[in-house]
């Protein structure tokens, strides 16, 4: 079975300070993962995804996420916050066997203050 | 892109009325369509998944005679809320899957106030 858990709930960095939001899953076999993003009162956004190519993925708005197998860790990382990033953020895994079922995290808050 | 188009993104209701949430794929034929509930502050929680011609597959715990789904068409599913009470009240989101991959669309969301 598929599992994850980010490790945060709450993250609050400084506009133009570093961004790192912590993923680790579970998986049997390997999984695809994905970063979400939801801002208030809209709906999910993708910022990226990992399917077994590159275990470091670029994503929108300046994110990325490194893949990392022997720490089963798929943390989100920017190098500089802006305020417009202050949002919900979702990691997910697919639920396998090609279902597309997927499998949210808990959401950890971003707060990005002046 | 691809795009999903869920329809209304807000709807307020008295208790005991039931009320409709639509999700439409746009430019893609969605082979497999998801819904989920997303309460205050919390994650998204799989509701159901349908599939194209066929019943939904109900989460455990999910009443599938009070959350109806119908998934009559490639590009069309809808949850209707039988008999809403204020419990209901929630966020709701569909996604949609192609047969192709395994990215997931998502609409935007349906607000649901029961009063």
């Amino acid at each position: 079975a598929q599992s994850v858990t980010q490790l945060d709930s709450h993250v609050s960095v400084s506009e133009g300070t570093p961004v790192l939001l912590r993923c680790n899953y579970s998986s049997s076999y390997s999984p695809s993962l994905f970063w979400y993003v939801q801002h208030p009162n809209k709906g999910l956004q993708l910022l990226l995804k990992y399917t077994s190519a590159a275990t470091l993925v670029k994503g929108i708005n300046g994110f990325e996420a490194e893949f990392k197998k022997s720490e089963t860790s798929f943390h989100l990382t920017k190098p500089s916050a802006h305020m417009s990033d202050a949002a919900e953020y979702f990691c997910v895994v697919s639920g396998g066997s090609n279902t597309g079922k997927l499998i949210f995290g808990q959401g950890t808050t971003l707060q990005v203050k002046p | 892109g691809a795009v999903v188009s869920q329809h209304p993104s807000w709807v307020i209701c008295k208790s005991g009325t039931s009320v409709k949430i639509e999700c439409r794929s746009l430019d893609f034929q969605a082979t497999t369509m998801f819904w989920y509930r997303q309460f205050p502050k919390q994650s998204l929680m799989l509701m159901a998944t349908s599939n194209e011609g066929s019943k939904a597959t109900y989460e455990q715990g999910v009443e599938k005679d009070k959350f109806l789904i119908n998934h009559a068409s490639l590009t069309l599913s809808t949850l209707t809320v039988t008999s809403a009470h204020p419990e209901d009240s929630s966020f709701y989101i569909c996604s949609a899957r192609d047969s192709l991959g395994l990215k997931a669309f998502f609409g935007q969301g349906t607000r649901l106030t029961v009063v």
